[in-house]
């Protein structure tokens, strides 16, 4: 059964710091997807990232960063130096096979940034 | 254009009313989500269609749940007989479908939602 864990319901970190969010995922399938997404407090669903399950490169997008990796099945994803407007909920979301019509999420990390 | 909308932002209603909300998808996107959201969790796939063609709907969606999108533009999702259950976020998503090329293969683009209070 596909499944994605957020373990981490809450972190608090102080402006500045670099702070990692936990994402694993469970599939039975070879061929999946994986995303980031970014709710802020206004509530729309933003997009930052798509990983498709032959790709283990790790991505660096500015202060953004994801590490992938199959041998633990977690799609880990770090902010560095983090800004108060990085508060929001993310979320890991996984899609399977070739249809890809359906995500399923994680019950989502809220990241509060405190200045 | 500028993303996927959603109206009515909010909507209140009291037990047992029919309620209906819209979905505009971006313009070249072919396909259209629904999900629904509760506090504290991630979206719950409701349904989704390829064009006018509604092609997998959840366990989730009751027979009180009916999404149509009778030209392949935009959709409606009605709830009839409204329980407080139904109490929760609204979500509209749309992207290419995956053969479509391009780079944005299979992003889901959502709209702000429309945020469900049932009296």
């Amino acid at each position: 059964a596909q499944k994605v864990t957020q373990a981490q319901t809450e972190i608090s970190v102080v402006e500045k710091e670099d702070v990692t969010l936990d994402c694993v995922y469970e599939t039975r399938d070879t061929t999946y997807y994986l995303f980031w997404y970014k709710q802020p407090p206004s509530g729309e669903l933003v997009f930052l990232i798509r990983r498709n399950s032959f790709d283990e490169q790790n991505e660096i997008s500015g202060r953004y960063s994801w590490n992938f990796q199959k041998s633990t099945s977690s799609f880990n994803f770090t902010i560095t130096a983090s800004q108060v407007v990085d508060s929001a909920v993310y979320f890991c979301a996984l899609s399977e096979g070739d249809s890809n019509y359906q995500l399923i999420w994680g019950a989502g990390t809220k990241l509060i940034i405190k200045p | 254009d500028t993303g996927v909308s959603q109206n009515p932002r909010h909507k209140i209603t009291k037990r047992g009313q029919n309620v209906t909300f819209r979905c505009d998808p971006i313009s070249e996107h072919n396909r259209l989500y629904w999900y629904r959201q509760t506090l504290g969790q991630g979206p719950e796939f409701l349904t989704y269609f390829q064009n006018e063609a509604q092609l997998e709907k959840s366990r989730l969606l009751s027979d009180r749940f009916s999404a149509e999108r009778p030209k392949g533009s935009f959709s409606t999702l009605e709830i009839q007989r409204t329980e407080q259950g139904d109490s929760a976020m609204y979500l509209c998503a749309s992207s290419t479908s995956p053969h479509s090329g391009g780079s944005s293969y299979n992003e889901q683009f959502f709209g702000p939602g429309t945020r469900l209070t049932v009296l």
